[in-house]
């Protein structure tokens, strides 16, 4: 069983246009990661969520936000995605920081700007 | 900055022998290292880790060699299996926050 699931798998959005892709996890883990991963490039953190307390990565544009309603679920949002943002958007969730053995990652969000 | 490089984009071993994966790594705060495996349109799943106090760590046909002082580690894969055929990314945390990926080695096992 999926336990973490990323809604939608695919993503096609128009230049500038604010887009919203989702993760949910069964695992009730402390901690959300999102992170971003272009083509033949590493993936690279945005930001996570340990419990409600977010965490963004200092490199992280400002065009990218995230909300965590609660423990289960976690949004990225792009305010106005650019034709650069398009990528996989993976998230992944840990029991805590120091969790990463345990981390599991959701199977992603292909997300294409047009 | 790429943190952690793993210089070899792909590689191609015949089944039975053994794979290796080579990932190198620049800041010497990391402490934790950790091996994922990624299959086509699947989310990477941990494979293997090693702490820094260690400089090997096995499990089953994976091993994980870590020399700090090069900055080095390596996977090591023995039998290689055509399952195994994958994206391997190399990962690394200092003290157990921001874990930071490599681009990633495709292996292809081939019968």
């Amino acid at each position: 069983d999926a336990m973490v699931i990323q809604n939608p798998r695919y993503q096609v959005t128009q230049f500038g246009k604010p887009v919203t892709l989702s993760c949910s996890q069964t695992l009730n883990h402390n901690v959300m990661y999102w992170y971003q991963q272009k083509s033949s490039q590493a993936p690279k953190l945005l930001f996570h969520y340990y419990d409600k307390d977010f965490n963004n990565e200092a490199d992280t544009p400002d065009n990218f936000q995230s909300r965590r309603p609660n423990t289960s679920f976690c949004f990225l949002d792009i305010r106005s995605p650019g034709l650069g943002d398009a990528a996989m958007y993976l998230c992944a969730t840990s029991r805590d920081r120091t969790g990463w053995t345990e981390a599991f990652f959701g199977q992603g969000t292909r997300l294409t700007v047009v | 900055d790429q943190q952690v490089k793993q210089n070899s984009p792909s590689l191609s071993v015949q089944e039975g022998r053994i794979s290796i994966l080579n990932c190198d790594y620049t800041n010497s705060m990391f402490d934790y290292f950790l091996w994922y495996k990624k299959y086509p349109a699947e989310g990477p799943t941990f494979l293997i880790s090693i702490s820094s106090i260690k400089d090997k760590n096995e499990d089953g046909r994976f091993t994980v060699f870590l020399n700090k002082s090069a900055k080095h580690l390596s996977l090591h894969i023995v039998p290689s299996q055509p399952g195994d055929s994958a994206v391997y990314f190399c990962a690394a945390s200092a003290s157990g926050y921001a874990l930071n990926f490599g681009k990633g080695t495709s292996l292809l096992v081939t019968p």
